[in-house]
Order: structure tokens, then sequence, then C-alpha cells
């Protein structure tokens, strides 16, 4: 059973930059697992941030950016701001079909 | 662009039969660049991969859930459907369709999603 990591919580300043990671419990991540980001507000659907790694969802501002940093796929906000306080899930292709999302990680901006 | 909606009965009792529908506008479920796909998420809890189904009928399922689901197509409704058999209260969640698109596997269009609660 493949599981996907995320860190539970992270806290940021205005205007700071926070990187969360998205790892597997047994391996790397590597761009053939399509890492993708996705943000949600209570209440909504979650909206895609970032697929294939590093593909910025129309609409999505720059300082949203993914990439791969070491073994593990990071989702990197720059001049962090407050309506980017919610919850932050990763998801990832494990292949044969099946998609296995992360637990999620709740920004708190403070 | 495409559009997914999603629509079933919002309760359902234990050990009964999950049946939700996804209606898809502004483009074909025959296109054979996407999966469509099913995701839940439960109350409090990270989304959940149900499972997915192309054009053709292949269907992939979350291996957690396999014993009890199917996802079919109805394709002159435009329409593809999932059934969860034996639910229990832990099946309780919000359950989304979206779609797989297959050049760069992004799992976008999400549905408003639909709460379905298992009680009695």
């Amino acid at each position: 059973q493949t599981v996907v990591t995320q860190e539970p919580s992270f806290s940021v300043s205005p205007g700071g930059t926070v990187t969360l990671t998205c790892g597997l419990s047994s391996g790397s991540v590597s761009p053939t697992y399509y890492p993708g980001w996705y943000q949600q507000t209570p209440g909504q659907a979650p909206r895609t941030l970032i697929y294939s790694t590093n593909i910025r969802s129309s609409g999505v501002p720059d300082r949203f950016s993914g990439s791969i940093l070491g073994n593990k796929a990071a989702l990197t906000i720059t001049g962090a701001q407050a309506d980017d306080e919610c919850d932050y899930y990763c998801v990832l292709y494990v292949g044969s079909g099946i998609w296995v999302f992360g637990g999620g990680t709740k920004v708190t901006v403070l | 662009q495409l559009q997914l909606q999603e629509s079933g009965p919002g309760l359902v009792k234990p050990s009964e039969t999950l049946s939700l529908t996804c209606t898809v506008s502004g483009g074909s479920i025959s296109n054979s660049i996407y999966y469509w796909v099913w995701i839940r998420q439960p109350p409090g809890k990270g989304p959940e991969w149900i499972g997915s189904i192309y054009y053709s009928g292949t269907t992939f399922y979350n291996p957690s859930l396999k014993s009890r689901v199917t996802i079919s197509m109805a394709m002159s409704k435009n329409q593809f459907s999932l059934q969860l058999n034996s639910v229990t209260a832990a099946d309780t969640a919000v359950y989304y369709c979206t779609k797989d698109s297959l050049a760069n596997r992004n799992l976008d269009s999400w549905g408003q999603g639909t709460l379905v609660t298992v009680s009695s």
C-alpha cells in the first residue's frame, strides 16, 4: 500500500516563502509520478494549482511553483498572502491507473 | 470548457448501495484523451481516489475499495456513474467527479461535489 506523505501543518509570515513537500513512504518521487498540488478552502472543491510537477494551472498566480526537491515533490509559495491560508493536498500517479493523495498540509499565514 | 456535475441521493442506509451520476457538458465522454474519475473526501480528511474509467470501458479502482466499487458509462447520456456496495458510516463523504487528461495527467474540472451521508 503506497502512502503519500505531507507535513501536517506549516506557518509562514505574510510576504514570506514556504515550501511544502510530498513524499513516498517507500522510494523517491520523480516526474513520472506526475505530482499535482491542490488548494482547498472550507466548503469548496479542491482547486488545481500545479500538475505534472511544475505546470501551473490556468489563472494560478506565479507565486505558486512546483518542483522536485531531493526525493520529494515540492510546492513553493513565494510572497505568501492572507488568502493563501488553507489546506494543500498533493497527489501522485503510482501506475496501473492508480492515484494516491497525501494527507494534506494546513498552511497558516501569520 | 468541460463542466462536470454530480447528482444522486444525499442519504444512504448502511449495507445498501450508494449510486451517483456525473453529467458532463461542454464535451463528449467518448473523447479518447480523458479518463473519467471519481474522488471522495470524508469530513475533515483528505481526498481519496476511488477509480477511473476510459471511453473504452476500461476501469481502474482503488485497491482498498475494489471489491465494492463499479464505475460505468452511459455514452448516450454523456454520463458516467459510481456504485459503491455495502456502505458503512466510513463511506460518508463529499463525492467529486473529475477528469484525468492523458496528455499531462492533470486531475481537473472538478464538479462541485455532493455530500453523501450513510445513516439509518
